[in-house]
């Protein structure tokens, strides 16, 4: 399978910063992807989904204005959290699809945690 | 949208039964159903997947079943083994290219394999 990176993989900020968190394709154009949330003992919950060059389109109840997307090529997307509050503190973990392959792949996810 | 509803939340078998965990969808215009494991801190990886075109796959101990008019689906594991204690989901979706499709995922089940 194709093979999906993130970065960082923890990340630790005091609250009222901003935090940001990539997505790559490492051998593969990713002309999706999918941003998720999971808080512990939990399931993932879609945030949003991203399309190379074109605005992400958010599930009903995400803020854009505080998860910011962007997925400025075919191999990398970008999640920044801005203004993080202690509320904001999951796992986020993104995911990848291509027109060669007929399912995501998973980044290893990080893990923001929000003083 | 989509509703993925998933039991049990947690199951726990002595090692060497069968384990089965089950899910029901609402669109019925979801045609792909994966099946996940997550162990803690880590990322999803698909073990195995159906489309609506099949009722049942198999793959050595892991099977799924699909049942389109009643809208569910069901993860079987035999001959269970302590590594396969983790986090399970089922997910749906639809379109055509799997990759580029958002997916809803159940709530999980944590399976927990007695020796």
């Amino acid at each position: 399978g194709a093979v999906v990176s993130q970065h960082p993989s923890w990340v630790i900020c005091k609250s009222g910063t901003s935090v940001k968190i990539e997505c790559r394709s490492l051998d593969f154009q990713a002309t999706t992807m999918f941003w998720y949330r999971q808080f512990p003992k939990q399931s993932l919950m879609l945030m949003a989904t991203s399309n190379e060059g074109s605005k992400a389109t958010y599930e009903q109840g995400v803020e854009k204005d505080k998860f910011l997307i962007n997925h400025a090529s075919l191999t990398l997307s970008t999640l920044t959290v801005t203004s993080a509050h202690p509320e904001d503190s999951s796992f986020y973990i993104c995911s990848a699809g291509g027109i060669s392959y007929n399912e995501q792949f998973f980044g290893p996810g990080t893990r923001l945690t929000v003083l | 949208g989509e509703n993925v509803e998933q039991h049990p939340s947690t199951l726990s078998v002595q090692e060497g039964d069968s384990a089965v965990i089950k899910c029901t969808y609402s669109d019925s215009a979801s045609n792909y159903f994966p099946w996940y494991k997550q162990e803690l801190g880590k990322r999803p990886q698909l073990i195995i997947d159906i489309r609506s075109n099949v009722g049942e796959k198999k793959d050595q101990r892991i099977a799924v079943t699909l049942n389109k008019t009643a809208k569910h689906f069901s993860l079987h594991i035999t001959e269970t083994q302590p590594e396969d204690s983790a986090v399970y989901f089922c997910a749906a979706s639809r379109g055509t290219n799997f990759g580029n499709e958002k997916l809803t995922f159940g709530t999980g089940t944590r399976l927990t394999i007695i020796p």
